[in-house]
């Protein structure tokens, strides 16, 4: 099956700067990659995703590039904020299967 | 309102009880998931569901049931021979028509044992 490695799994970046969290996923079937917030006591929200047919997606202050070939995807946040401090998860699934694989997190701290 | 939602948001067990864990989304979704969350971990799931009165094992099933008898509702039981319930409960949904694999979570529900 599917596996999922995240890193790092803690990052402390000083307010302003940019932050970026790396996964990489072991099925080469694997072609969705939504990455998730999830903040102290709550459910995970969905921030951004990306199908395999592009290589990078963006969002204001959020980015998520894809390497298809070394099977690796990565969560780029630019002028960081006290607010984007929380609990990333990124995971990875294929079209038409509703199971997703999730890796174990990265925490992130914004020093202000 | 729409979306998921989680009863109740905190929860006791004791020894040899068993307990049940509400879930209920609005959002008109088939599939239907049950995950639990323990600390420096990802999200491990339980069980899940594609559409109303069938589901299945995830990764985690043992000492868990649950039923799928409404659309809007997946109702979880953490059994007795679950020997270490204690974690964070999510569930989440995701709709069988359009972009299939986008999950969406509830607010989670802290089981603690007494």
């Amino acid at each position: 099956g599917e596996n999922v490695e995240q890193h790092p799994s803690t990052l402390s970046v000083q307010e302003g700067d940019s932050a970026v969290i790396k996964c990489t996923y072991s099925d080469s079937a694997s072609n969705y990659f939504p990455w998730y917030k999830q903040e102290l006591g709550k459910g995970p929200q969905l921030i951004i995703d990306i199908r395999s047919n592009v290589g990078e997606k963006k969002d204001q202050r959020i980015a998520v590039t894809l390497n298809k070939t070394a099977k690796h995807f990565s969560l780029h946040i630019t002028e960081t904020q006290p607010e984007d401090s929380a609990v990333y998860f990124c995971a990875a699934s294929y079209v038409g299967n509703e199971k997703l694989t999730f890796g174990t997190g990265t925490r992130l701290t914004i020093i202000p | 309102d729409g979306g998921i939602t989680q009863s109740p948001k905190y929860l006791f067990r004791k020894e040899g009880q068993n307990v049940t864990l509400s879930c209920e989304q609005n959002l008109n979704h088939d599939a239907m998931y049950w995950y639990r969350q323990d600390p420096g971990q990802g999200l491990r799931l339980i069980y899940y569901s594609q559409i109303v009165n069938d589901f299945q094992k995830g990764d985690i099933a043992e000492g868990y049931s649950v039923s799928r008898e409404k659309k809007e509702s997946f109702p979880l039981t953490v059994t007795s021979a679950q020997k270490n319930p204690t974690a964070f409960y999510l569930c989440a949904s995701s709709s069988r028509t359009g972009i299939r694999e986008t999950q969406y979570f509830g607010p989670g529900t802290r089981l603690l044992v007494l």
